[in-house]
């Protein structure tokens, strides 16, 4: 079955600074990659998506990269801000036919320090 | 909030009881999902369901059951044969046809005593 892998599990930056999450999966069948952002205490919460047809989306601040050769995907953070402070999952997904299910990554707890 | 409702929020029980948490979502949802959480371990993959009397395992399976007799509902049992059931557990669900979003419940926090 699919088996994500995110890196790093902590990050810490400075206020204003940019941060980077990676994640690589390992079913090449694999075609939708989104990304939930965790608040303490709160559900995760979708903040960005990729399908398998394209390589970069960009939202804001917020955009991802994905590189199917090498099956790995990368969330970037740009001017970062204190209420950025979070855990952020990565997942990879199959669908199609009776297919389907969401297998994330095991988070990486961003801190933004004012 | 989101139309995704999980009870209730907390539970506590023996250990060796079986007990059942509830998901119910009413966005018109094929797809539904069991995840259990743990500190590091991220969001692993119970159970999932993509249609109405149909569901496949998760990653981590063993020692729960699950049932979907109907579309908006996706019950989850932890059976006394979980040898660890203390977690945070989270349901979800996503329309299946097309790669979209999954809503998430609020989550129910177990605790085995």
């Amino acid at each position: 079955g699919e088996n994500v892998e995110q890196h790093p599990s902590t990050l810490s930056v400075q206020e204003g600074d940019s941060a980077v999450i990676k994640c690589t999966y390992s079913d090449s069948a694999s075609n939708y990659f989104p990304w939930y952002k965790q608040e303490l205490g709160k559900r995760p919460q979708l903040i960005i998506d990729i399908r398998s047809n394209v390589g970069e989306k960009k939202d804001q601040r917020i955009a991802v990269t994905l590189n199917k050769t090498a099956k790995h995907f990368s969330l970037h953070i740009t001017e970062t801000q204190p209420e950025d402070s979070a855990v952020y999952f990565c997942a990879a997904s199959k669908y199609g036919g009776s297919q389907g299910n969401l297998i994330f990554g095991k988070g990486t707890k961003l801190s933004v320090k004012p | 909030d989101g139309g995704i409702t999980q009870s209730p929020k907390y539970l506590f029980r023996k250990e060796g009881q079986n007990v059942t948490l509830s998901c119910e979502q009413n966005l018109n949802h094929d797809a539904m999902y069991w995840y259990r959480q743990d500190p590091g371990q991220g969001l692993r993959l119970i159970y999932y369901s993509q249609i109405v009397n149909d569901f496949q395992k998760g990653d981590i399976a063993e020692g729960y059951s699950v049932s979907r007799e109907k579309k908006e509902s996706f019950p989850l049992t932890v059976t006394s044969a979980q040898k660890n059931p203390t977690a945070f557990y989270l349901c979800a669900s996503s329309f299946s046809s097309a790669n979209t979003e999954a809503f998430f419940g609020q989550g129910t926090r177990l605790t085995v005593v």
